[in-house]
């Protein structure tokens, strides 16, 4: 059974960068079918989808978060990770990590989510 | 960017009642089209992908339909861990949108 797993500070201070990881397992993340997003959600609000990776680090970012954002994997740890940076208040969500599956292109395995707030 | 706009923005309903919640899209989607469950606390949960076809292991009381433009999530029968929040999700093309939710709670 895969399994995703994100790991991080749940606390940033403002304008530094928040850095979270996603750890797979139960399968591996090179296989040629997927992408892996980062998708997050504020405090009793809505998903935003941040972005997605694939094994060859191909990457899809939205763009209301594209300067700020960077995505990679890491084949031979099958982890991909986030990085935003110069972090506000507005950042403080539920961060999920996700496996964005071929058939429809949707997302079907998911992370528990980590909530990261943003606060000096 | 496409937008997606759902509705009702929550709906009250009993246990065994049908209920059907609505997403439509800003810009044809085709059939590029996903259904999410959130029950609080938790992370979502794949429902419906490609508009209609069902994720493994998911109750067949859930149903999707639609193409376009106008999408509809149907549970025919709610059980009470059905009450939770609904997004649907364009994967059409980047970025990926997801509804503002549909929360179902009990009447």
């Amino acid at each position: 059974q895969l399994q995703l797993q994100e790991s991080g500070p749940g606390l940033v201070k403002p304008s530094e960068t928040l850095s979270l990881s996603c750890n797979v397992s139960g399968g591996s993340i090179s296989s040629s079918s997927y992408y892996w997003g980062w998708i997050r959600q504020p405090p009793g609000k809505g998903l935003e989808w941040i972005g997605s990776v694939n094994y060859g680090g191909s990457t899809n970012y939205n763009p209301s978060l594209k300067s700020r954002v960077t995505i990679s994997v890491d084949t031979s740890k099958n982890h991909f990770s986030l990085k935003l940076n110069s972090v506000t208040a507005a950042d403080t969500a539920v961060y999920y990590c996700a496996r964005q599956g071929s058939g429809g292109r949707s997302f079907d395995y998911w992370g528990q989510g980590t909530l990261v707030t943003v606060s000096s | 960017d496409i937008q997606m706009a759902q509705s009702p923005s929550s709906v009250s309903a009993s246990v065994g009642d049908r209920v059907t919640i609505t997403c439509r899209a800003s810009q044809s989607i085709s059939s590029w089209l996903a259904w999410y469950q959130q029950e609080p606390g938790k992370a979502p949960k794949l429902l419906i992908y490609a508009a209609s076809s069902l994720q493994s292991g998911v109750p067949s009381r859930f149903s999707g339909s639609g193409s376009g433009t106008d999408f509809t999530l149907t549970i025919s029968s709610l059980q009470p861990e059905d009450f939770a929040t609904y997004y649907c999700q364009q994967t059409n093309s980047f970025p990926r949108t997801f509804g503002q939710g549909t929360k179902l709670e009990i009447k």
